[in-house]
């Protein structure tokens, strides 16, 4: 079966210090995969997907890049956090075509 | 650009109640839609998932239908539980690599 790793689950940086979230997936191979972000109360904005290794699609400008140096694993960073960056990070998989996605847990992002 | 509406953006029932949440959306050409479930702090867990060609979809005491015409879903809840408790999300896919517009949300309080 199919599982989605999301880590670290809660995490507070200051500002400007550097941030690297990482996702796996495992029991599929050449997922989509996506980062979304979640504002207190709200829906979730899509940041980032990616359909391949090394293919990046941007969906907001902003302070944070993606990437997927393998085929199961994608990595959501900056180089120096702001505190607009604080939410709930989800990153989730699905398979080209009419299927779901599936979440990973989350991560809670302060930055103070 | 799609649009994904959910309304009310809260609702409390007595526990036991059938209820009825929506989702709508403006651009119908859709490839499937997914309704989730997100307890506080935690990820998004799948509930139902509906193909275009599909009207409903049925897991326990959840229905979920689907009306492409008209731009709506509705997850139909039976016999509701304080376990019920929690936010419901719909998302809406539209293109085959997956990426797909979320809904803000319905949060329901069920009352024992």
């Amino acid at each position: 079966s199919q599982t989605i790793h999301q880590w670290p689950a809660t995490l507070v940086q200051p500002v400007g210090s550097p941030l690297s979230l990482e996702c796996t997936v495992e029991g599929t191979s050449n997922p989509n995969l996506y980062w979304y972000r979640q504002a207190a109360g709200r829906g979730l904005q899509l940041l980032f997907y990616s359909v391949g290794i090394g293919q990046i699609s941007s969906e907001v400008p902003q302070n944070l890049s993606a990437s997927r140096p393998q085929d199961r694993q994608f990595i959501l960073s900056s180089k120096k956090l702001l505190l607009s960056d604080s939410g709930f990070y989800l990153c989730a998989w699905s398979l080209t075509g009419a299927y779901g996605y599936t979440f990973g847990s989350g991560t809670r992002l302060t930055v103070v | 650009k799609q649009e994904v509406t959910q309304i009310p953006a809260a609702l409390s029932v007595p526990e036991g109640e059938n209820l009825v949440l929506n989702c709508s959306f403006t651009d119908s050409a859709i490839y499937n839609l997914q309704w989730f479930r997100q307890d506080p702090g935690k990820g998004l867990t799948s509930l139902l998932l509906i193909q275009s060609s599909q009207r409903e979809q049925t897991s326990g005491r959840l229905n979920a239908s689907l009306d492409k015409s008209s731009g709506r879903s509705t997850l139909y809840i039976a016999a509701s539980q304080p376990g019920d408790s929690a936010t419901y999300l719909c998302a809406v896919r539209q293109t085959n690599a997956g990426k797909s517009t979320f809904g803000d949300g319905t949060t329901l309080t069920v009352k024992p």
